[in-house]
This record gives structure tokens, C-alpha cells and sequence, in this order.
């Protein structure tokens, strides 16, 4: 399996513009995650599916952050407007999560995001 | 307060040494445990997952004390490898959200 697929792996972008991060689980994995990581706060949780839903996206800094899950196979994580404080790297995982299930989250390769 | 809390470090040890990491979690209902690895610039990965009997890996031992709600990890003969920083992970199966610890960062010195 090629595991969790994140692209871009860098994005560059001025203060104002949209950023759109996306992310292909693990085949047969039915929980997806979006986190966050800065130096400051560490690993936050954004949000995260449960079988393309969302459970819960308290994580979620403020409304210029929207994720969506059209399918088992594809999420996105957009910001609109991006602000230079969005700067950070955001990691995508997913996991295959059940009823008595210990399974581990595995986590891609991650965006490193730039707001300038 | 935060779902999980680990003392950030850093732990700065010489090869050879044991070090051991705590790191409580506020759920009583968590219901799984890990450790995972994080090199710098890189995602984190598992490193062990955390069983209430204890588990042991090589010169890792991790350790879970539901009563006192903390999870520990022990590391044995240090290798220059070892340098990474650690994080603790605990779930719910019940809703299924990974919450992870700030890390602890340690760097082994020759």
C-alpha cells in the first residue's frame, strides 16, 4: 500500500489567497483525520470523519477552515482567506476504526504551508 | 485542560543511558494507548501501542496506569538513533479521536 498521500507537499502562498490541501487515505480505512502542528501548540486536532462524515471539527480554528470528504478515498482541507498565522505543517491520517478496534492512525508525509 | 499533557523536555542524554517519559491523559474513558516517534521534519509514526499489562520491545518498555491515568515510556542503552521527539496518543474507540501530546524531544549525545 502506498500509505496515506498528501499533495502539495509544499505550498508558498500571499496572505488573502485560498489554500486547498488534500489528502488520499489508506484503501479500506474508513476514519480520516486533519491535524495540525506548530512549534507553539504541537499537534492539534482539526477535524475528522468517521465513513466520509464528520464527527467533529471543534478543532476547527474559525470559519475561514472548511474540510470536506466526497468519497472513502479523497478529503480536502481549504482556507479562505489564508492569514500568515495559518502557517504550519498540516498532517493528514487515517485509520480503520471499529467497535473494540485498537487500530493506530497512520499519519502521510504532511503540507508545509507558508502564508506570507 | 488538555486531553493529554507530556513535559515537553528537552532530555539530553549520553549514549547508554536510560530515560523514561511520563504522560497523563484526562479521559477516564480512553480506551487505547500509544507511543509514536517523530524525526525532525518528518510525519509521526507508530512506536509501540500501550497494553494495560505492560509491553516490551526490544529496549523499549511502555507501561499504562489507568488508576493514576498516566502512560510511561522507558528507553534502555540509548543509541544515537534514539534522538526524535516522543508522543504520546490516546483513543477512544467509542469516537474514535487520536489525541496527541505536545511530544517530549530527546537527543542522545555521543
Amino acid at each position: 500500500d502506498a500509505g496515506v498521500i498528501q499533495s502539495p507537499r509544499h505550498e508558498v502562498t500571499e496572505m488573502g489567497q485560498e489554500v486547498t490541501l488534500r489528502c488520499k487515505p489508506i484503501s479500506g480505512h474508513n476514519s480520516l483525520f486533519w491535524y495540525r502542528q506548530t512549534m507553539m501548540r504541537g499537534l492539534e486536532l482539526l477535524i475528522y470523519f468517521n465513513n466520509n462524515v464528520p464527527i467533529d471539527d471543534s478543532g476547527m480554528p474559525e470559519d475561514r477552515f472548511s474540510a470536506k470528504m466526497p468519497n472513502a478515498s479523497f478529503s480536502t482541507l481549504k482556507i479562505q482567506p489564508s492569514e500568515p498565522r495559518d502557517s504550519a505543517v498540516y498532517f493528514c491520517a487515517s485509520s480503520l476504526w471499529g467497535f473494540h478496534s485498537d487500530a493506530e492512525a497512520f499519519f502521510g508525509q504532511g503540507t508545509r504551508l507558508t502564508v506570507v | 485542560r488538555k486531553e493529554v499533557e507530556q513535559d515537553p523536555g528537552p532530555f539530553n542524554v549520553p549514549e547508554g543511558a536510560t530515560v523514561a517519559f511520563n504522560c497523563t491523559y484526562s479521559n477516564s474513558a480512553s480506551q487505547s494507548f500509544f507511543w509514536y516517534r517523530q524525526d525532525c521534519r518528518k510525519e509521526p509514526k507508530l512506536l509501540m501501542s500501550v497494553y494495560s499489562s505492560g509491553n516490551e520491545d526490544g529496549r523499549f518498555t511502555a507501561q499504562l496506569n489507568r488508576a493514576s491515568q498516566y502512560i510511561s515510556l522507558l528507553i534502555r542503552d540509548s543509541k544515537l538513533s534514539d534522538s526524535a521527539t516522543y508522543l504520546c496518543v490516546v483513543n477512544s474507540p467509542w469516537w474514535n479521536q487520536f489525541y496527541f501530546g505536545t511530544g517530549t524531544s530527546l537527543t542522545v549525545i555521543p
